[in-house]
């Protein structure tokens, strides 16, 4: 089957544009991550969706950021005003039912560069 | 806060060594998962682990929760395993997210 897809793949952008990224994660999925990966930074974690509870937003680095996830599957990410820092690929993920011992699968990404 | 270290940030190795990858993390965490990525490429799920030791084909990862340390090994490297290598940890508790260690780039030369 189908794995977890992204889009854009690439998105350029200049400072101070909103953007939305969007991830279809795998099929029946109910857990849902999304990860930015940065240059120097390394792989870093920013929201969590699980069915219909609340998102864990804990790793969303500004209220510049949000999250949406419509119908328990397709997501959009949300960058308001972006920054130069913002610049970074993000990463997708999704797993069965987000149990701590389930493997997650990752999308392509979606590269982002803002000028 | 978990902090996930990695060692070594960089390894070359010829092809048939014996690869070694270690990852220490500094809390208790529920599972501890192995990240291959290669260049240009997307992520992909090699090992999610929470004690003893788990193989597939020619890698091997192992965890000891007392010590908070894992390792991921490799048997007869090939050129093909050259790739950025990334573990990552999932806490008890907290943001359901992985914390990530910075990754070991491993260069197997033929």
């Amino acid at each position: 089957g189908a794995g977890v897809s992204q889009s854009p793949s690439n998105k350029v952008t200049e400072k101070g544009k909103d953007v939305e990224l969007r991830c279809d994660p795998i099929s029946g999925h109910t857990a849902l991550y999304w990860y930015r990966q940065s240059l120097g930074q390394g792989l870093e974690f920013l929201i969590y969706f699980q069915g219909n509870s609340a998102p864990d937003k804990s790793g969303l680095p500004s209220d510049r950021f949000s999250a949406e996830r419509t119908g328990g599957s397709v997501s959009t990410l949300t960058i308001q005003r972006t920054q130069q820092e913002d610049s970074a690929v993000y990463l997708c993920a999704s797993s069965t039912s987000g149990s701590r011992l389930e493997t997650q699968y990752f999308g392509p990404g979606t590269r982002l560069l803002v000028l | 806060k978990n902090e996930v270290e990695q060692s070594p940030q960089n390894l070359t190795a010829q092809e048939g060594e014996f690869i070694t990858i270690n990852c220490s993390y500094s809390v208790g965490i529920s599972a501890l998962h192995w990240l291959q990525q290669h260049p240009g490429g997307g992520i992909v799920s090699l090992f999610m682990l929470s004690s003893g030791k788990k193989k597939h084909g020619r890698l091997i990862a192992t965890i000891n929760i007392q010590e908070k340390h894992s390792s991921l090994h490799i048997t007869a490297s090939h050129p093909r395993d050259s790739a950025v290598y990334i573990c990552a940890s999932k806490g008890v508790g907290g943001a359901d997210g992985l914390t990530f260690g910075k990754g070991t780039h491993l260069i197997i030369q033929p």
